[in-house]
């Protein structure tokens, strides 16, 4: 069964400094794989995306890395702003993981 | 371009009772999701839509939910005979339909709770 993962509930940065939010998964049907990004109150809205035949997918301070070997990516935030404070949500076509929120202090 | 919609926002109901939710995706994007997302889960993927055929559903959603895109455009999620265990905010999205990569974008949800 496709499963995507994302075991830190939480994480909490300084301003200006690097957040690293990691997915794992298991049994990938797709080959892409999409960062999601929600404020309160609204629905997730689309961040990155990586394909499968990359390891590396940069957009200005968002770079998503993927590690296929290890079924691992990981999305960089730098600089960290206060306004990245977020929950971020990995996927896998319609699979989604649990969401990492970052909070991003000044 | 207004985006997805969705309508109620709130939905607040009796455990037994029937609900029915509507969305709206963006003009002329083929497909369209539906999901239902609990506090401290990402979104859990229901069914979705290329234009108006159902074409996956979750293995986990009971036969008291439906849905329905009758001509290809919005779509109804339904639930019969709602249980406590059914609030949640349930999430619509919709996309262009062009394989793999294909971005959704979300509404921003009607939140259901059973008493």
């Amino acid at each position: 069964d496709q499963q995507v993962k994302q075991n830190s509930p939480s994480l909490s940065v300084q301003e200006g400094r690097i957040s690293i939010l990691n997915c794992d998964y298991t049994n990938s049907m797709f080959d892409y794989f999409l960062w999601y990004k929600k404020y309160p109150a609204e629905g997730p809205t689309f961040l990155i995306s990586i394909s499968s035949i990359k390891d590396k997918n940069e957009d200005g301070r968002f770079t998503v890395f993927l590690n296929k070997s290890a079924k691992h990516l990981s999305l960089h935030i730098v600089p960290s702003q206060p306004g990245d404070s977020a929950v971020y949500f990995c996927a896998n076509d319609m699979r989604f993981g649990a969401g990492t929120r970052l909070t991003v202090k000044p | 371009d207004t985006g997805v919609s969705q309508d109620p926002r709130h939905k607040i109901t009796k455990r037994g009772q029937n609900v029915t939710f509507r969305c709206d995706p963006i003009s002329e994007h083929n497909r369209l999701y539906w999901y239902r997302q609990t506090l401290g889960q990402g979104p859990e993927f229901l069914t979705y839509f290329q234009n108006e055929a159902q074409l996956e559903k979750s293995r986990l959603l009971s036969d008291r939910f439906s849905a329905e895109r009758p001509k290809g455009s919005f779509s109804t999620l339904e639930i019969q005979r709602t249980e406590q265990g059914d609030s949640a905010m349930y999430l619509c999205a919709s996309s262009p339909g062009q394989g793999e990569g294909d971005t959704q974008y979300f509404g921003p949800g009607t939140r259901l709770t059973v008493l």
